[in-house]
């Protein structure tokens, strides 16, 4: 069975600061890998995913993401935190051969940005 | 841009009452999914509909809970006899069956229950 793993329940940055959000995944397959934010009483909004094209991802708001099959990883980057990326991050893996979107989801990680 | 929608926002429910949940999926798509999110736990996998049918479901979706698609497009999740335990978030998502999509997340239905 897969499972997710993302260091850090609350990470806090200074706006313009680098923004770096660690995810590590096990799968016994080869994974698809995604990160979803969801915004204060919204729901769930796809960032970026990762589906063995390019191991370095972009997304959506200036995030990128790099597979590294060796460590097990997909890491969240943004170069220079902004205000307005204060949110909730999940990485989840899907593995599923006959259904893409049953996802397993990390704990989350809570993105503070101070001024 | 299509997007899921969920209603309502928002549901209380007395213990023991049944509470259906309603989702419009995006109308392309064909697999369709509940999750839930327990107030500050992980989104939780409930179940997964495609063709009709269940396709796959966790050990949470257990005898109280049933989905259904009554027409074309609407999908419902319904829980029989509520427990507090089923507080929660409900999301409610669709995917295309391509191999390399993502799924679409609705606002979620947030359900208490009292």
């Amino acid at each position: 069975a897969q499972s997710v793993t993302q260091l850090g329940s609350h990470v806090s940055v200074s706006e313009g600061a680098l923004v770096l959000l660690r995810c590590n995944y096990s799968s016994s397959v080869p994974p698809y890998l995604f990160w979803y934010v969801q915004y204060p009483n919204q729901g769930l909004q796809l960032l970026l995913k990762y589906t063995s094209a390019a191991t370095l991802v972009k997304g959506i708001n200036g995030f990128e993401a790099e597979f590294k099959k060796s460590e097990t990883s997909f890491h969240l980057t943004k170069p220079s935190a902004h205000m307005s990326d204060a949110a909730e991050y999940f990485c989840a893996v899907s593995d599923s051969p006959t259904s893409y979107g049953k996802l397993t989801f990390g704990q989350g990680t809570i993105l503070t940005v101070h001024p | 841009e299509p997007e899921v929608t969920q209603t309502p926002s928002h549901q209380v429910t007395q213990m023991g009452q049944e509470v259906i949940l309603r989702c419009v999926p995006i109308s392309n798509h064909l697999y369709f999914y509940w999750y839930r999110q327990i107030l500050g736990q992980k989104v939780e996998f409930l179940v997964s509909f495609y063709n009709n049918e269940i396709s796959e479901k966790s050990e949470i979706f257990d005898d109280q809970f049933s989905v259904e698609r009554p027409d074309g497009s609407n999908f419902t999740l319904k829980i029989r006899s509520t427990k507090l335990e089923d507080s929660a978030m409900y999301f409610c998502a669709s995917s295309d069956i391509r191999q390399d999509t993502e799924a679409f997340f609705g606002q979620g239905t947030r359900l208490t229950v009292v």
